[in-house]
């Protein structure tokens, strides 16, 4: 079964930095993309970056490039966000989601999320 | 900067036939993916390129494609079916970009 644990999410100020993980299993994890997804809760749905599964190709969304930046590591079958330079937008729920193989593009399964609360 | 435009709302009766429509100027040289997303929880993914259905998922979830709209149908649509629907897809430079969901009600 594939599943996508997330976590890492927190209460952080403004300006302040947070770390969330992405732990894989169920599935060959070096074989596949991830991405990260955000969701304002009540809103819609925003993708926040990708990397591709040798870490050879990773791309972002506006919104967070030169703020944000996603690694793996392939031994430990776990993706990671790194946000630094928050800000009270970036409030939401993130999820991961496993990429569509052969794609950097596309997606299917998610994991829950983890929440990110930013304020002073 | 690119957009997927999806109706706000759609209801209908149990039994009765629910379409959702997505549009977007890439649809016809990109692919529509269709997420489905019940209160409190994780998105599922319910159509894949435009048509396919991953397994799980009842064949009364169908997606067609035509031109610059994509499609969700839930033919005979169940209580259970109420929840948010999202398309999703990309255009030539790479932009990934969802809709802005659909609320169906089943009732």
């Amino acid at each position: 079964e594939v599943q996508l644990v997330e976590s890492g999410g927190g209460v952080v100020q403004p300006g302040r930095s947070l770390r969330l993980s992405c732990a894989a299993s169920g599935f060959t994890f070096d074989d596949y993309a991830i991405h990260w997804v955000r969701q304002v809760p009540g809103k819609g749905l925003e993708w926040v970056s990708g990397i591709s599964r040798n870490s050879g190709s990773i791309d972002y969304a506006d919104s967070v490039k030169g703020r944000f930046t996603i690694s793996r590591d392939n031994a430990k079958n776990s993706v990671y966000l790194q946000m630094n330079s928050l800000r009270a937008e970036d409030m939401a729920l993130y999820y991961c989601a496993r990429g569509i193989p052969g794609s950097l593009y596309y997606f299917d399964y998610w994991g829950q999320g983890t929440l990110v609360t930013v304020s002073s | 900067s690119y957009e997927l435009t999806q109706p706000p709302s759609v209801s209908v009766s149990p039994g009765q036939t629910a379409r959702i429509t997505c549009s977007g100027d890439a649809l016809p040289k990109k692919y529509a993916y269709w997420f489905q997303q019940k209160s409190g929880q994780a998105p599922v993914l319910v159509i894949y390129e435009d048509t396919d259905r991953p397994s799980g998922i009842p064949e009364r979830f169908s997606g067609s494609s035509s031109g610059t709209v994509a499609t969700l149908t839930i033919s005979g649509a169940q209580v259970e079916d109420e929840a948010d629907y999202y398309c999703y897809s990309t255009d030539s430079s790479g932009n990934r970009v969802f809709g802005g969901g659909t609320k169906l009600t089943v009732l």
